[in-house]
């Protein structure tokens, strides 16, 4: 089993649309939990970190759930600057440095 | 301003010969991490290392080395060992022991002919 799965996708949405995306991890140590946005041949880029008791930033949501070892992206009103590779990364137990990447779920909204 | 450099940008590289990628940064960052991706998958870890002198194994370290004489340097190696090295090369960097935001280079885009 991967240490952190997420759905390829693509998910295909149009404009004002809302889409969700979830992220599984396998290590129930784990700290820190991140999403990060790519753009085609580009670096990744912070999004959000997601915190135990969820946490907003305009029209993303991130939420964790521990017991059920994922996380989740809610993004409202669809954009279509918001087309991208979305990442989840997982930071391990609190001495490990380790970061480790999903493989990401593409997003492509349509006009 | 601070960030995180990565060159050159696009190498070339025969077969057999070993290439180096560069990657610094002057965050004053403690860890620093090499990621490989390739066309339409996730970053896969190679090497990472959380203080000078001292670095980890990744997922995919074969073929690869690195070295961490200096905090703000941490070089990749890509030796002949490695079979398919053609792919996107990223640097990232962390403060606090990772669980701060991770910053990336631009990434090499590496090719053998």
């Amino acid at each position: 089993r991967k240490e952190v799965e997420q759905d390829p996708g693509p998910f295909n949405v149009p404009e004002g649309a809302t889409v969700a995306f979830n992220c599984t991890y396998s290590n129930s140590a784990s700290q820190s939990f991140f999403w990060y946005r790519q753009d085609c041949r580009k670096e990744p880029k912070l999004l959000m970190s997601v915190y135990s008791s969820g946490n907003e930033d305009g029209r993303f949501t991130a939420q964790l759930n521990r017991a059920s070892q994922y996380i989740s992206l809610l993004i409202r009103d669809s954009k279509l600057s918001d087309s991208a590779t979305y990442l989840c990364v997982v930071k391990g137990e609190d001495s490990s440095y380790k970061l480790i990447f999903g493989s990401g779920t593409r997003l492509l909204v349509r006009p | 301003d601070g960030g995180i450099t990565q060159s050159p940008k696009y190498l070339f590289r025969k077969e057999g010969q070993n290439v180096t990628l560069s990657c610094e940064q002057n965050l004053n960052h403690d860890a620093m991490y090499w990621y490989r991706q390739d066309p339409g998958q996730g970053l896969r870890l190679i090497y990472y290392s959380q203080i000078v002198n001292d670095f980890q194994k990744g997922d995919i370290a074969e073929g690869y080395s690195v070295s961490r004489e200096k905090k703000e340097s941490f070089p990749l190696t890509v030796t002949s060992a490695q079979k398919n090295p053609t792919a996107f090369y990223l640097c990232a960097s962390t403060s606090g022991r990772g669980i701060g935001e991770a910053f990336f280079g631009q990434g090499t885009r590496l090719t053998v002919v």
